[in-house]
């Protein structure tokens, strides 16, 4: 088993500029997640998937981020018109089933996004 | 809403010492806790986790007790290793059972 699978690892982006990340979750794990990192704010959820469908993307801002799962084996998420805030590290996570209050998180090494 | 307070951002011991790392949260219904590591360009991996209060949880030389009295789960080890530097992110799960609440995270340096 490979894990949770996120490409690029390192993307750089102009201001203004489009930035698409890659999350391949773990096979046969039924939750998606993804968060952002960053030294000041920690951990930060954005948004979540179970089975596909969009569950919670309260931690989503509403303007320029989107994500999607097309199929049970990977998740996209974009940013458009991106600015140096958003520079940080991406995390996708999944799960087995995203309905448990114990379930363990399996997070992959993360998209480090950086906006000039 | 829910909180999870991490008070240390940077904890440097010698090899060998003790360590305690303070986790404190705050939320309305009964808390699932956790502690994730991240060494260096790695994924987070779970540590231990715990939602039984007052019982000790154990995991490959960590420990945490969670107090609901006092709404703590600290990290402790008797004895840091050099492998133990990493960043240690405490989590709190909301009521829903699939978003964690994490952190601002806790880097452990130890020095040889």
């Amino acid at each position: 088993n490979a894990g949770v699978i996120q490409t690029p690892r390192h993307k750089v982006t102009g201001k203004g500029q489009e930035a698409t990340l890659w999350c391949e979750p773990i096979s046969g794990h039924s939750a998606v997640f993804w968060y952002r990192q960053t030294i000041v704010q920690g951990l930060e959820f954005l948004t979540y998937f179970r089975n596909q469908a969009p569950i919670d993307d309260s931690g989503m801002p509403k303007e320029r981020f989107s994500a999607q799962m097309p199929n049970q084996s990977h998740s996209t998420l974009k940013i458009q018109s991106t600015q140096p805030q958003d520079s940080a590290v991406y995390l996708c996570a999944s799960s087995s089933s995203g309905g448990a209050q114990a379930e363990t998180l399996y997070f992959g090494s993360g998209t480090r996004l950086t906006v000039l | 809403g829910d909180s999870v307070t991490q008070t240390e951002g940077l904890v440097t011991l010698t090899k060998g010492l003790p360590v305690m790392l303070n986790c404190t949260y705050q939320t309305t219904y009964s808390p699932f806790l956790f502690w994730y590591v991240q060494h260096l360009n790695e994924a987070p991996k779970l540590l231990l986790k715990s939602s039984t209060d007052n019982k000790r949880t154990e995991h490959q030389g960590f420990y945490a007790t969670l107090h609901k009295s006092s709404s703590s789960f600290h990290l402790q080890k008797s004895s840091v290793q050099l492998s133990d530097s990493a960043l240690y992110f405490c989590a709190l799960s909301d009521r829903m059972g699939y978003k964690l609440t994490f952190g601002t995270g806790t880097s452990l340096l130890v020095d040889p």
